[in-house]
């Protein structure tokens, strides 16, 4: 692994159910976030995590969780998706929370809910 | 709140030529950084370059430079000698330093840079 890596690359789901989108970082880093990007709105932060075990709520957070439970995995969960979450998911890293460190960014996962 | 805006949904450049792609932003915040990221059509956001506000001149990266006017709240991103690999969307951001207070990252909606061969 070199980077950060997301799974799965795009995912159809049916609305109310449960879906978790992973991530993981092989840089050590202590800071991730999880991003949407939806078309004519730019990216929008769901949710961050300066260190494991801490997590903060982003710009947009109703209607998803996160978790740190180590340095490298970041997973994002829906627990009940709508058709409004259909849009290009983007996890991301960086050294720390210092606000001009570079965030390195994942490829992405393109979900649809149905 | 804070606003970041990309005024040019859509650019098209000569390659060869030079670009400026504008963003203007909304805070109350004497500091703070701006960041220009591009995206590929690969999709994978990639940083171009990064500004401090409390510094007054402007960031260069190679081809890339920027014209941070603090007083107008303007960020613009110049792009000299566009190359083909330079279509992408570009985006600006804007963060607040995070001690004590939330994490805030706003991101403009983006402008689309089309290099013409």
């Amino acid at each position: 692994i070199a980077g950060i890596t997301q799974a799965p690359t795009s995912q159809i789901l049916a609305a109310g159910r449960r879906m978790t989108l992973r991530c993981t970082q092989d840089m050590r880093h202590n800071a991730m976030y999880w991003y949407r990007q939806d078309l004519g709105l730019g990216l929008r932060l769901i949710h961050y995590s300066n260190t494991a075990g801490t997590t903060g709520k982003g710009e947009v957070p109703d209607g998803y969780s996160v978790s740190r439970a180590n340095t490298d995995d970041f997973p994002l969960t829906l627990a009940s998706a709508v058709p409004s979450q259909t849009s290009v998911y983007f996890c991301a890293s960086s050294v720390d929370r210092s606000s001009y460190n570079e965030q390195f960014f994942g490829p992405g996962t393109r979900l649809t809910v149905l | 709140a804070q606003t970041v805006t990309q005024s040019q949904p859509e650019m098209s450049v000569q390659e060869a030529e030079t670009v400026t792609l504008s963003c203007t932003y909304d805070t109350s915040e004497s500091d703070y950084y701006l960041f220009w990221y591009k995206q590929p059509p690969s999709r994978q956001m990639i940083l171009v370059i990064r500004q401090e506000a409390y510094k007054q001149q402007n960031a260069t990266e190679n081809r890339f430079s920027v014209n941070f006017q603090k007083a107008a709240k303007s960020f613009s991103l110049k792009i000299s000698d566009s190359q083909l690999g330079d279509a992408a969307m570009y985006f600006c951001a804007y963060r607040t330093p995070p001690e004590g207070r939330d994490d805030k990252i706003i991101f403009g909606k983006g402008t689309r840079l089309h290099i013409l061969p």
